[in-house]
């Protein structure tokens, strides 16, 4: 069972707009920052989002990022059939004492 | 460019000791805000942090495998050893090393990754 709650698999369209939350805490989410990894199966994870909203160099903006209170959101427009990928948040939790990661989201592009 | 590589053994039996080896390049972990962390997938599963070590030398470690684990740094060959004790078959899975920015918390840089399997 994850710390940070995320939906096991979502689906949409190309070219749709597909929103993937993740839910914590006040000890993890609601007092540190956010980040969001990109997984396609066989593959190292890929950092998607840092610091909540911001990017890492060489990732689109079709990638966009958010937080409020205890949650977070990872937003994906404009689908491509190559973002169909697992997707995992992850923060800091201070109750526990170290990072946690949710328990990721597949993406499906029908 | 940032690498990291991670190396140790594909196959170990239950109870022993797995030492795997992080080696990489493009920082320091002398630097401040520089930490190496291991993160772990067994097959069909979620990511799982397993312990952090900073700039500092300071530790962080799972909750659930903290009596299992230790992790240390040699700065001057660029490397960090983690060591899991007590292997079991439920720890078979894809183990990770990554850059952390502590400013953040996030893992920017990653290993390929190193498939180990528990079996006897």
């Amino acid at each position: 069972q994850s710390v940070l709650t995320q939906p096991p698999s979502t689906s949409e369209i190309p070219g749709q707009r597909v929103v993937i939350s993740c839910s914590g805490s006040t000890s993890n989410i609601g007092s540190n920052f956010v980040s969001w990894y990109q997984q396609v199966p066989g593959t190292a994870p890929k950092l998607l989002i840092y610091k909540n909203r911001q990017w890492p160099s060489g990732v689109p903006g079709r990638f966009s990022g958010s937080k409020s209170g205890t949650s977070a959101s990872l937003a994906i427009s404009g689908l491509q059939s190559d973002d169909e990928a697992d997707y995992y948040c992850a923060t800091w939790d201070d109750s526990l004492n170290g990072p946690v990661f949710g328990g990721g989201t597949k993406l499906t592009v029908l | 460019q940032v690498t990291l590589r991670e190396s140790g053994p594909a196959l170990v039996k239950p109870t022993q000791t797995l030492t795997l080896t992080c080696t990489f390049s493009g920082f320091s972990l002398s630097s401040n805000g520089m930490c190496v962390s291991w993160i772990r997938q067994p097959p069909g599963k979620a990511l799982e942090w397993l312990a952090v070590i900073d700039w500092e030398n300071d530790k962080y470690f799972s909750t659930s495998l903290k009596t299992r684990l230790t992790i240390s740094k040699d700065t001057s060959s660029n490397q960090v050893v983690l060591k899991m004790t007590n292997m079991d078959p439920m720890d078979t899975a894809t183990y990770y090393c990554a850059r952390i920015t502590w400013n953040g918390i996030y893992a920017d840089h990653w290993g390929q990754g190193l498939q180990v399997t528990v079996s006897s």
